[in-house]
């Protein structure tokens, strides 16, 4: 299995652009999650879907933040429009069960993001 | 979920034994204890999971006292590629949102 995907695993723009992150699950896993990295707050989690419907979408920080998940191998994260304090590495992760806290997260590589 | 609280950073050299504990004070019946791992520009990575007493696999094993209070990750022989963030979290089978705190940096040197 190649794990989970996530692309681009850089992107660098300019503040006020539309950022686009994306996330192909391993296949059979049936819950999603987005998260942010920052040295200042560490590793949040943004939101997670559970058989594509969103779950808990509190940890994203403001409306400028989406996620979508239009079937069960695919979701995005989007920034609209993006500022320089979006600047972090998004991971995404899936698991094969509901999204209990027992069940093992696989993370994907990361998408490191700077706003300029 | 239970506030758990691990130690900033340790330090180690190659071939030691390294122990972290993390203290979860409030941690609820139902929880599990679920230790993580993170290299230097990659996702976290599941190491081991525990109820109780002791739980070992090939990469570390984990202790848990009786009060379960506490609970201790224990790294084997570390090498320089131990080099990581390590991560304590506690939940239930019915709980979500795994919140990952600041988790542990071990700095393993030659």
């Amino acid at each position: 299995d190649a794990g989970v995907i996530q692309s681009p695993r850089h992107e660098v723009t300019e503040m006020g652009q539309e950022v686009t992150l994306r996330c192909k699950p391993i296949s059979g896993h049936n819950s999603l999650f987005w998260y942010r990295q920052t040295m200042m707050r560490g590793l949040e989690l943004l939101i997670y879907f559970n058989n594509n419907v969103p779950i808990d979408d509190s940890g994203m920080p403001e409306d400028r933040f989406s996620a979508k998940m239009p079937n069960a191998s695919f979701s995005t994260l989007k920034i609209q429009p993006s500022e320089p304090r979006d600047s972090a590495v998004y991971f995404c992760a899936s698991t094969p069960g509901p999204g209990a806290s027992t069940d093992t997260q696989y993370f994907g590589p990361g998408t490191r993001l700077t706003v300029l | 979920l239970a506030k758990t609280t691990q130690p900033i950073s340790m330090d180690s050299y190659e071939g030691q034994e390294v122990n972290i504990t993390c203290s979860h004070n409030n941690i609820a019946t139902n929880d599990y204890i679920t230790w993580y791992q993170q290299f230097p520009s990659q996702g976290p990575r599941f190491i081991i999971q525990g109820y109780k007493t002791k739980v070992t696999n090939e990469v570390a094993s984990l202790f848990i006292p009786a009060d379960r209070k506490s609970s201790t990750l224990s790294l084997p022989r570390v090498s320089l590629s131990d080099t990581a963030v390590y991560y304590c979290l506690v939940g239930d089978e019915a709980g979500n949102m795994l919140t990952f705190g600041g988790g542990t940096r071990l700095m393993v040197k030659p």
